[in-house]
């Protein structure tokens, strides 16, 4: 139980472009989702909680206009990279929580490689 | 506030030996402290979970960790080291409300001496 997929699992995209990352929770209903960026080495960063049926609730010095996030049903949550840049390339990574059964632990997908060139 | 500290960026252990990963907390309230295993370039999986029952939590993988209060300890440890073991390790810290974030470690990184 407790399964969270992502998809892309890897994506290379030119410059400019917009990307968006998909994060599903498999087996149980995710009321809230979160959004991290890990960097080479590196612990993870919390980007953004993504309540479902509200606006995501960003962290401070996280664009918001950047990093669209939207929460549309209590299974799935998506990340768009707008206008990506090199410097955008990062590991993300999202959460869930099933709060049916767990309050507190947090359950990981496998992460998205992106690569902006 | 929270927070928590690994005390060991990097642990090399032999195979079949014991494996000890440090990690202290600060919390302002009863905190619930999580372990999580990284292998390169996955997501993270969830070893074990503190969660104010047993102090000694035992995990997946042969993996348990003791909850020290009087020392905001909650180190890692499993007795004998496997190769597959060879990954990072996020000890995490939550305060216990619907609403918390959590807080990760810097990480750990396990190496496996043949």
């Amino acid at each position: 139980g407790a399964v969270v997929s992502q998809h892309p699992s890897r994506v290379i995209c030119k410059s400019g472009t917009s990307v968006k990352i998909e994060c599903r929770s498999l087996d149980f209903q995710a009321t809230t989702m979160f959004w991290y960026r890990q960097f080479p080495k590196k612990s993870l960063m919390l980007m953004a909680t993504s309540n479902e049926g509200s606006k995501a609730t960003y962290e401070q010095g996280v664009e918001k206009d950047k990093f669209l996030i939207n929460h549309a049903s209590l299974t799935l949550s998506t990340l768009t990279v707008t206008s990506a840049h090199p410097e955008d390339s990062s590991f993300y990574i999202c959460s869930a929580r099933d709060v049916g059964t767990d309050q507190e632990t947090q359950y990981f997908g496998p992460g998205t490689r992106l690569l902006v060139l | 506030a929270q927070s928590v500290t690994q005390l060991d960026s990097h642990v090399s252990v032999s195979e079949g030996t014991p494996v000890l990963l440090r990690c202290n907390y600060s919390s302002s309230y009863s905190p619930s402290l999580f372990w999580y295993v990284q292998h390169p370039n996955k997501g993270l999986q969830l070893l074990l979970k503190y969660t104010s029952a047993a102090t000694l939590v035992k995990g997946i993988n042969g993996f348990e960790a003791e909850f020290k209060k009087s020392e905001t300890s909650f180190h890692l440890t499993k007795p004998s080291a496997h190769m597959s073991d060879a990954a990072e390790y996020f000890c995490v810290v939550s305060e216990k409300s619907s609403a918390s974030k959590i807080i990760f470690g810097s990480g750990t990184r396990l190496s496996i001496r043949p």
